[in-house]
């Protein structure tokens, strides 16, 4: 079925990276565009980015412009995103959604020094 | 950026009654160039990813049941539940994608009496 698989939860210091990833299934990879949301404990959903997985075209939210980077795979379907920099108030639940109808299950990440 | 605002915050039903969510765009959400109009309801059930219920302001997504509707144009939105049911619970976001950032609505947490 269509699905999006992500990574597993990750704990990072202050100022580190996280790289997370997202692995598409069940449908025509690069047919559909993938975006990252983020909620932070607590509170609503924060578009943060979007990219097209035929051609790797990104388009970031201007907050995260310089510290974020989406790339993508084709060869194994999946969608990387990269957030550097990472502050306290980074800790958040990161999903990736495709189509705006098929998001994965969220990938927990703990900023903690 | 466009702002997306939500009324209420908080809404509590008794199943079997109707209930209504607003949202209101500070911009137009409808584009010239393809007559459509970028407005888009999700659902967040505790403890999952959201969930899209209608796009485009009035489409109902695939397996939503049909007590859900969507109205409205422009900058004023209606997300309507006509016999609300224990298992609506959660809280609903309103989004636009016209454009750049695609921005969220605050959210709006349906209870049950």
């Amino acid at each position: 079925q269509v699905q999006l698989v992500q990574s597993g939860p990750e704990v990072k210091k202050p100022g580190a990276s996280v790289r997370l990833s997202c692995q598409a299934s069940g449908y025509t990879f690069t047919k559909y565009p993938i975006q990252w949301v983020r909620q932070a404990p607590g509170v609503g959903l924060e578009w943060m980015g979007i990219i097209h997985p035929s051609d790797g075209d990104t388009t970031y939210a201007r907050k995260f412009q310089g510290r974020l980077i989406m790339t993508r795979d084709t060869s194994t379907a999946t969608v990387f995103m990269e957030l550097s920099g990472l502050r306290s108030d980074d800790a958040a639940v990161y999903y990736c959604a495709s189509g705006g109808d098929v998001w994965g299950k969220g990938t927990t990440v703990i900023v903690s020094s | 950026d466009i702002v997306m605002t939500q009324t209420p915050l908080s809404l509590p039903v008794t199943p079997g009654e109707a209930a209504s969510i607003s949202c209101r765009s500070s911009q137009s959400l409808f584009d010239r160039d393809d007559g459509y109009t970028y407005l888009d309801w999700y659902l967040q059930k505790p403890g999952q990813s959201p969930q899209l219920l209608i796009y485009t302001v009035s489409y109902r997504a695939s397996g939503v049941p049909d007590r859900f509707s969507g109205s409205g144009s422009d900058t004023e939105f209606t997300l309507t539940i006509s016999r609300v049911e224990a298992e609506d619970v959660g809280v609903y976001y309103c989004m636009q994608r016209i454009g750049f950032p695609i921005t969220f609505g605050q959210g709006t947490r349906l209870e049950i009496k």
